[in-house]
Parts: C-alpha cells; sequence; structure tokens
C-alpha cells in the first residue's frame, strides 16, 4: 500500500551497528505500529505511538527504540544490532480518534543481521 | 496460553475448492475480529473486518465469528491461485486497543 512506505525495503547490516528503519504514511492517521514478522510467531508488538508526544512499548521492546518526528513519521532504531533480530519489520498506521477502523501495514523492511 | 491460536498450515487446495481457516482465542472480551491476506514479500492487506458475532460476506469470501465458542472463520469459495498467500487473523477489545495476531496460515490453491 503505497500510502504507507518503508525504508529500506531490505538491509544486510553486522552485528553492533546501529540501524535506523523508517516508516512514513500519508493517511493522515494519528496512530503508528512497528511490529516484527518471525515464521511460526506471527506479528509481534515491538513499539507505538498514539500522537506525537505519545510513545508506548510493545511487548519485545527490549533492544529497540522508536522515535515519532511528525504524524507523518515514525522510525525504529536498533541501536547495537545482534543475529536474533533479523527478522521482517513492519510498519502500520491507524486512525484512531475514536473511529473504528484497522491497522494498515507498509510493504515490510527485511533486515539481515551477520 | 497465546491470546489467539491458528494453525499454521501449510493448507494445499485444487482449484475451486471451498477454503476454510480458523483462529481460537481465549479472551472473551474482543469485540473486533479482522482477516488479513499476506502475499509473499509484501505487508500483510485488510480481507474482511467484523464486529461481535455473526457473518459478513464479501464477493467469494466470508467472516464468520462466533463469541459463545470463541473462534473465527474465513470462508473461500472457488478459490483461484491467486488466493495463494498468508491469512492472518486478528483481534482487539475496542478500536485504538492493541491487536492481537495469529501466527497466520500458508494457502496454497493448485490449478
Amino acid at each position: 500500500d503505497a500510502d504507507v512506505t518503508q525504508t529500506p525495503r531490505n538491509r544486510i547490516t553486522k552485528t553492533g551497528k546501529r540501524i535506523m528503519l523508517e516508516c512514513s504514511q500519508t493517511k493522515g492517521h494519528d496512530r503508528m505500529y512497528w511490529y516484527r514478522q518471525d515464521p511460526g510467531l506471527g506479528l509481534r508488538l515491538i513499539y507505538y505511538s498514539f500522537d506525537v508526544k505519545d510513545i508506548n512499548k510493545g511487548e519485545i521492546s527490549d533492544g529497540y527504540s522508536v522515535s515519532r518526528q511528525a504524524q507523518a513519521k515514525f522510525s525504529l532504531s536498533l541501536e547495537s544490532a545482534i543475529p536474533n533480530q533479523t527478522a521482517l519489520y513492519f510498519c502500520a498506521t491507524e486512525a484512531g480518534q475514536g473511529r473504528t477502523d484497522t491497522q494498515y501495514f507498509g510493504p515490510g523492511t527485511r533486515l539481515t543481521v551477520l | 496460553q497465546k491470546e489467539v491460536e491458528q494453525d499454521p498450515g501449510p493448507l494445499s487446495v485444487p482449484e475451486g475448492a471451498i477454503v476454510s481457516l480458523n483462529c481460537t482465542y481465549s479472551n472473551s472480551a474482543f469485540q473486533y475480529f479482522m482477516w488479513y491476506r499476506q502475499y509473499s514479500r509484501k505487508g500483510p492487506e485488510l480481507l474482511m473486518y467484523t464486529y461481535s458475532s455473526g457473518n459478513k460476506e464479501d464477493g467469494r469470501f466470508t467472516a464468520q465469528v462466533d463469541k459463545s465458542s470463541k473462534y473465527i472463520s474465513l470462508f473461500i469459495r472457488d478459490s483461484q491461485p491467486s488466493d495463494s498467500a498468508t491469512y492472518l487473523c486478528a483481534m482487539t477489545y475496542y478500536t485504538g486497543n492493541q491487536f492481537y495476531f495469529g501466527t497466520g496460515t500458508s494457502l496454497t490453491v493448485i490449478p
């Protein structure tokens, strides 16, 4: 969905490196999410943000940090990448503001940590 | 115990078959139920969205929610090779709350 974009789409890095994954959306949604997807484990929530001043940890936030630079931008950082952070990472958005809605996903970033 | 359980498959069916995909859940407070379809190397895309119990139909797809059994289903009629994808169920208590996802069922429709 072009409304939610992620960069880069693929990244190979080495253990110990700092990595930033970026997400931008043109849907005008308040809420943004970062998930990782691993085979057999499904989608697991890393962090989420309900507005620019709101950041919340998900179930697997250790080793990750986020920044909500603007309503449309939400970035995920791996301060010191490790091999078990190799996964497919998805950004998602949701309208919020009391509206019944669902989450819309970006195309994903495939991250490999060697 | 996971909040949401989904058989990972893989499921392989001939073209034209009726496909049944299912999820069970443990928390009776879930009110909103969704099915996402994820093609290889793509992000999940919303397929069906239902509130509370009952059925919802959209073309060849029917979503069913049985809250008394804590069981949701997605039926695909006249399955096509283009339906080959991973299907994820998701649910939440109310809008704005965390989503809980199943692990996904991999479906292949053979021409």
